[in-house]
């Protein structure tokens, strides 16, 4: 079956340190991946994206590595902030479709002063 | 500059009711996606419009369905509510064409339907 599994407990992270973000997917072909930021009560924002023939993509303080192979995506924040406490949503765009993206359930992730 | 504008935020509704959710895309943008969020979960796929015509569905019922207007913004209607259907319904945006999502979509913050 397809799936998108993101870590399913939440992430408490020291202020200060990375925190890393995995997004595993089977039995999908994505043509790009996307990452992104969601505050309670609000919508999705759009933090970065990374083509299936890219390996790594940074974005100030964010990083993001996709493994084909691995069928994986690691999303990094350096020198994390309290103010970077949010859930992180994993979404892929298949190449059989042009219109739709389909998202992991999200880590949420907290960052302690 | 506006981004997506949803209204209302929040709606509750009786079981058997119909619902209509409204969105206006981001200045610029001419390609609705809407989506179904419930607790705990990523965003799920309904439909998308383009040139004011379904351009794909996802997994849900007919009883979900859409309006695209010349001016772009979009309607979302549900039919036959079911207790199932209280979730955080949200509307995204992007320019269309082959690099469709390239630069990310736009969300609005969402309408929070509740079916009691």
């Amino acid at each position: 079956s397809q799936k998108i599994e993101q870590n399913s407990e939440a992430l408490n992270i020291q202020e200060g340190k990375t925190a890393t973000l995995t997004c595993n997917y089977t039995n999908y072909s994505p043509a790009y991946l996307q990452w992104y930021r969601q505050d309670p009560g609000r919508g999705p924002v759009f933090l970065l994206l990374i083509r299936e023939n890219e390996k790594e993509k940074r974005k100030e303080r964010l990083k993001v590595t996709f493994d084909t192979t691995l069928k994986q995506s690691l999303f990094h924040i350096t020198a994390s902030q309290p103010a970077d406490s949010a859930t992180y949503l994993c979404a892929l765009r298949l190449y059989s479709s042009a219109s739709k993206i389909i998202f992991g359930s999200g880590t949420r992730l907290s960052i302690r002063p | 500059d506006a981004g997506v504008t949803q209204s209302p935020t929040h709606l509750i509704k009786t079981r058997g009711q119909q619902v209509t959710l409204r969105c206006s895309p981001k200045s610029g943008h001419d390609t609705v996606s809407w989506y179904q969020q419930a607790l705990g979960q990523g965003p799920q796929f309904i439909f998308q419009y383009y040139e004011e015509e379904e351009r794909q569905r996802g997994n849900f019922p007919d009883r979900f369905s859409g309006h695209q207007f010349p001016n772009y913004s979009s309607e979302l209607n549900v039919n036959a509510l079911l207790l199932g259907d209280s979730a955080l319904y949200l509307c995204a945006s992007s320019p269309g064409g082959p690099r469709q999502g390239f630069y990310g979509y736009t969300f609005g913050s969402g309408t929070r339907l509740t079916v009691v």
